[in-house]
């Protein structure tokens, strides 16, 4: 059973270029998470989705950024326009049903805007 | 939303020296779990506790809950250098079991050989 998969594992974008981010949860995982974490810093909460629903985007930027979760696919996390300011380690995470499941997460991706 | 104080931000300790991370809530938690991020990976989850007053050890490794279910501490014994990385508590959304989770700025250990 493949853990939580997020690709690429290194992203450079110049800025104003589009980051597409994208990771496969654990099987059998419908709820997905996306958390950003900066040099030194906790991780925040960005989005919350299940398959073709926005449950909770509240940690989302309202500009720039979207999120996906399709019926087919993984999931996707897109910054439009990047700036520097986005230059950070994004995490992705899944879990299932059940009270207060541990969440699992993949090895991230680590976005440098130049 | 939920917040967790987290402190001391960084420790350095020789190896076989103790360590203890402590989390603080103004608000009374359901639950609060606990994640290791080594050096340049992803956290990991370690364990959840539930139970006021709960007590759980794993190896070296001692996690407890407070009686108010308001503060939480990891505690580790006689630390290897394996032990090196970041510790996270988390709580989940009030009230919530799929939710978001909510992490404390987290406590970077580094262990002198």
């Amino acid at each position: 059973n493949a853990g939580v998969m997020q690709n690429p594992r290194h992203l450079v974008r110049r800025r104003g270029q589009e980051a597409r981010l994208r990771c496969s949860p654990m099987k059998g995982h419908s709820h997905v998470y996306w958390y950003r974490q900066l040099p030194e810093e906790g991780l925040k909460f960005m989005v919350y989705l299940q398959k073709e629903n926005i449950i909770d985007e509240s940690g989302m930027p309202k500009e720039r950024f979207s999120a996906e979760f399709p019926k087919e696919g993984p999931s996707i996390l897109r910054i439009q326009q990047v700036v520097r300011g986005d230059s950070a380690a994004y995490f992705c995470a899944s879990n299932t049903q059940g009270a207060n499941t541990e969440a699992f997460f993949g090895q991230g991706t680590r976005l440098t805007v130049v | 939303g939920q917040q967790v104080m987290q402190i001391p931000q960084y420790q350095h300790v020789q190896e076989g020296e103790d360590f203890t991370t402590y989390c603080n809530s103004s608000t009374t938690l359901s639950n609060i779990q606990w994640y290791k991020q080594r050096p340049g990976g992803h956290p990991v989850f370690l364990i959840q506790l539930v139970k006021s007053g709960e007590v759980k050890k794993q190896k070296r490794l001692t996690f407890q809950f407070g009686e108010a279910k308001k503060n939480s501490s990891l505690h580790i014994t006689a630390t290897q250098t394996t032990d090196v990385g970041t510790y996270f508590c988390a709580v989940r959304e009030r009230g919530s079991t799929l939710g978001r989770l909510y992490f404390g700025r987290g406590t970077q250990l580094t262990v002198w050989p």
